[in-house]
């Protein structure tokens, strides 16, 4: 199981865009990147995924480097709603299982 | 449609004690996965299973067995407890590439 490294902790004030990085220098070709958050006293919850192009959707976008080494994570307007621990997790093509790691705990002030 | 539904929501056990954790996963999911999540950790991933059978296990003793249903709900067996299983216990089902997680069991064992 490939390894994810992510800052412990970030903060940004409201409204404002967050980047979240995330490293996976150890990852394969057929690693496809994950991106999950959970709330407190929550499951995690689906946040973005891709393989090697960038990803929009409706809560976040993801931006995959050219190596893929690296990927970072884009809430484009942080809401309150937004606080949450991020996970940034690495799944094989042909696996169902998630290697989680400790995450970022985001927070987002007023 | 019904999410990933775990039961029940909070368990508090004696040591040495037995414990079964069931989970239904969404409609016209396959994949069933359990995760362990100690406080001020990720998820910890224990087992999956797609179609009755096992296709992955990770790092937990014997104690901890699993299976699944031909209906593809599952359930979670911890045999003589210890305190440091003590967690949140996390099903997910999985439809290829992403996970629903529920809501988690809270089991305190005392």
């Amino acid at each position: 199981d490939a390894k994810t490294t992510q800052p412990n902790s970030m903060e940004s004030n409201e409204e404002e865009p967050v980047h979240l990085p995330c490293n996976h220098s150890t990852i394969s070709g057929t690693d496809y990147i994950h991106w999950y958050r959970q709330l407190p006293s929550q499951g995690p919850e689906y946040v973005i995924h891709g393989l090697t192009s960038n990803v929009n959707n409706r809560m976040a976008s993801l931006a995959i480097a050219e190596d893929r080494k690296s990927s970072t994570l884009i809430l484009h307007r942080a809401t309150l709603r937004d606080a949450a621990v991020y996970y940034c997790i690495l799944r094989d093509v042909g696996g169902n299982q998630f290697y989680f790691g400790t995450g970022t705990s985001l927070t987002v002030i007023p | 449609d019904a999410g990933v539904t775990q039961s029940p929501t909070h368990l508090i056990k004696t040591r040495g004690q037995h414990v079964t954790l069931r989970c239904s996963p969404i409609s016209g999911h396959k994949s069933v996965s359990w995760y362990q999540q100690v406080l001020g950790q990720g998820p910890q991933f224990i087992f999956q299973y797609y179609e009755k059978e096992e296709r992955g296990r990770g790092n937990f003793p014997d104690r901890f067995s699993a299976r699944q249903f031909p209906n593809y709900s599952s359930e979670l067996n911890v045999n003589a407890l210890l305190l440091g299983d003590s967690a949140l216990y996390l099903c997910a089902s999985s439809f290829p590439g992403r996970a629903f997680f529920g809501q988690g069991t809270r089991l305190t064992v005392v």
